[in-house]
């Protein structure tokens, strides 16, 4: 199946630092989906992408959306312990029909 | 309040039985998503319905089956078949209108196999 390499694995930073994770694939995508997941939880949506080159805050947060379609990238400002946690990214593709596609994560731990 | 609902939080099965994992949304939704999350690892694939009465495969369909008879509900049953069943679960929503298909997810379902 498709796929979508995220880098980092894992982070280590310290409280204050930024962190900065991103996606690439070999597909084009419709939809960029940055996620954050906590131990043993559901994802949470932070940014939706939409458009290519389309470039979004959310608080701290800021992603783009690659202008080839096939990445996107997500920076976190002056990080806190609350950003600790598994950081996902997924694209949406349609081939027949529409579905989601998602990196491996990005482990974010911070040392205060 | 609207949302995403997974039950049970934990499951134990014993091997060779059958187990269905539950998921309802009220969101209106036209589109569930079952994934599969191993430790360390990001998440594939089961299934997914984009309407009422169809669903189609995803990257690791083999010893699971769904139904979607409810807009509401797509339950997932996990079959004897499944080598390796022990994971964490999440099901996902999302409108699925054109491009615009943000997913929202339920808080998982710890299934082990004992």
């Amino acid at each position: 199946g498709q796929q979508l390499n995220q880098s980092p694995q894992s982070m280590f930073i310290q409280e204050g630092e930024d962190v900065s994770m991103n996606c690439t694939s070999s597909s084009i995508f419709n939809t960029w989906l940055w996620y954050k997941q906590e131990p043993g939880e559901g994802p949470v949506l932070l940014i939706a992408l939409y458009k290519a080159g389309e470039l979004t805050s959310n608080g701290r947060l800021t992603a783009q959306f690659g202008i080839t379609r096939k990445d996107s990238f997500l920076n976190i400002s002056a990080s806190i312990p609350s950003d600790v946690g598994i950081y996902f990214c997924a694209g949406e593709i349609i081939q027949g029909a529409q579905k989601l596609v998602f990196g491996q994560g990005t482990r974010l731990t911070i040392n205060p | 309040d609207g949302g995403i609902t997974q039950s049970p939080k934990y499951l134990f099965r014993k091997e060779g039985q059958n187990v269905t994992l539950s998921c309802e949304q009220n969101l209106n939704h036209d589109a569930m998503y079952w994934y599969r999350q191993d430790p360390g690892q990001g998440l594939r694939l089961i299934y997914y319905s984009q309407i009422v009465n169809d669903f189609q495969k995803g990257d690791i369909a083999e010893g699971y089956s769904v139904s979607r008879e409810k807009k509401e509900s797509f339950p997932l049953t996990v079959t004897s078949a499944q080598k390796n069943p022990t994971a964490f679960y999440l099901c996902a929503s999302s409108i699925d209108r054109g491009s615009l298909s943000e997913a929202f997810f339920g808080q998982g379902t710890r299934l082990t196999v004992v």
